[in-house]
């Protein structure tokens, strides 16, 4: 149990395009998703966290316009990349998690993100 | 702010053998929790044991175990009976009970098993 599964796992977009990552929680109600980016051999640095049917809560640093976040549903977050650019290549991780408390969370495979 | 620092970049151990990871961190907080999180290089993250702040018992999850130091803010990993399967970039990690599920992460360490 407690799968979360990310698509795509890894796609490319051009310099200027938009890119849309999904995050679901296969077999339970994530009350609470986080969104995670990591650079090779980099620590995880979270970018946002999100509430079913709330306003994703941005990290400092992180630009909310650049970085759309919706979690539609308890078993769906979206990541949308906008204006991509090179610099935004990376390796983007969801969580989820069932309770408010966030002391469980299950993570996602993961999605490699290259900008050209 | 809870930092987690993690002093070993890289770590090798021999097939069969102990090898120890360790973990500090920094919290004001009565109230969190602390998480080994394993990551092989298919980059999906592992839970490998987590532990209550509040408990003193150290958590034990088959060949992993931790040293929880609690006045020292010390969180090392045992990995006893070491397997070629257990080479993955290991992370130590804090929550505290009033955060919301935010978790902070040590800077890793990469750990590498000789057969």
């Amino acid at each position: 149990g407690a799968v979360v599964s990310q698509h795509p796992s890894w796609v490319i977009c051009k310099s200027g395009t938009s890119v849309k990552i999904e995050c679901r929680s296969l077999d339970f109600q994530a009350t609470t998703m986080f969104w995670y980016r990591q650079f090779p051999k980099q620590s995880l640095m979270l970018m946002a966290t999100s509430n079913e049917g709330s306003k994703a809560t941005y990290e400092q640093g992180v630009e909310k316009d650049k970085f759309l976040i919706n979690h539609a549903s308890l078993t769906l977050s979206t990541l949308t990349v906008t204006s991509a650019h090179p610099e935004d290549s990376s390796f983007y991780i969801c969580s989820a998690s069932p309770g408010a408390g966030g002391y469980e969370q299950y993570f996602g495979p993961g999605t490699r993100l290259t900008v050209t | 702010a809870q930092t987690v620092t993690q002093s070993q970049p890289e770590m090798s151990v021999q097939e069969a053998e102990t090898v120890t990871l360790s973990c500090t961190y920094d919290t004001s907080e009565s109230d969190y929790y602390l998480f080994w999180y394993k990551q092989p290089p298919s980059r999906q993250m592992i839970l490998v044991i987590r532990q209550e702040a509040y408990k003193q018992q150290n958590a034990t999850e088959n060949r992993f175990s931790v040293n929880f130091q609690k006045a020292a803010k010390s969180f090392s990993l045992k990995i006893s009976d070491s397997q070629l399967g257990d080479a993955a970039m290991y992370f130590c990690a804090s929550l505290r009970g009033t955060s919301y599920g935010k978790l902070t992460f040590g800077q890793g360490t990469i750990l590498t098993v000789h057969p």
